[in-house]
């Protein structure tokens, strides 16, 4: 099992729609998660921290659930320039952080018109 | 604010030449990395470094060397390119190695064909 998985999509929604991704992650010890965003050709970027009691940005919606190993991204009234691939982040430990960084594959998300 | 800057953005190789990538931040970062991106394999860690002088390997080290001689500038360095390190490659660094608040940076990328 890989340690990061996301379904590759592609989701294509109409504008206006509400889109959910998941992501299951394999080590039960990882301490912090997070969702970036990347475009076509371009460099990720984060889009949100996931805390474990769940956060909203505006359209966005994270949650976590530890019993069953996932995360979520929730995106609601889709425009057109949610269009992107989201990448599932997630962080082993608090301590030794910065080599155990694991991305996802990514879910690929296009808005149609 | 420029950020993390990595050159060049685009370049093509033979089999068996070298080159050197260079990845610079203004963030007063002390970790950086190198990560490489394949089509559905998502980013895989190169090296990375944490702090002026200290490197060490990530995932997929082999074939790739690295130095950080300087705080703001982590150089990534192929010897004898092969085509199967034909990528597109990341820089990026964070402020701090806790978890949670271990939010990376990453520049605009450099597309590497080895042919």
């Amino acid at each position: 099992r890989k340690e990061v998985e996301q379904d590759p999509g592609p989701f294509n929604v109409p504008e206006g729609a509400t889109v959910a991704f998941n992501c299951t992650y394999s080590n039960s010890a990882s301490q912090s998660f997070f969702w970036y965003r990347q475009d076509c050709r371009k460099e990720p970027k984060l889009l949100m921290s996931v805390y474990s009691s769940g956060n909203e940005d505006g359209r966005f919606t994270a949650q976590l659930n530890r019993a069953s190993q996932y995360i979520s991204l929730l995106i609601r009234d889709s425009k057109l320039s949610d269009s992107a691939t989201y990448l599932c982040v997630v962080n082993p430990t608090m301590k030794t952080s910065y080599d155990k960084v694991i991305f996802g594959p990514g879910t690929s998300l296009s808005v149609i018109p | 604010n420029a950020g993390v800057t990595q050159t060049p953005k685009f370049r093509v190789l033979k089999t068996g030449q070298s080159m050197t990538l260079l990845c610079a931040q203004d963030m007063n970062h002390e970790y950086m990395y190198w990560y490489r991106q394949d089509p559905g394999m998502g980013l895989r860690l190169i090296h990375y470094s944490v702090g002026e002088g200290t490197t060490a390997k990530g995932e997929v080290p082999d074939g790739y060397n690295v130095s950080r001689l300087k705080k703001q500038n982590f150089l990534l360095g192929l010897e004898s390119a092969a085509p199967s390190q034909t990528s597109v490659y990341f820089c990026a660094s964070s402020y701090s190695r806790s978890g949670g608040k271990n939010i990376q940076y990453f520049g605009a990328g450099t597309r590497l064909s080895v042919l």
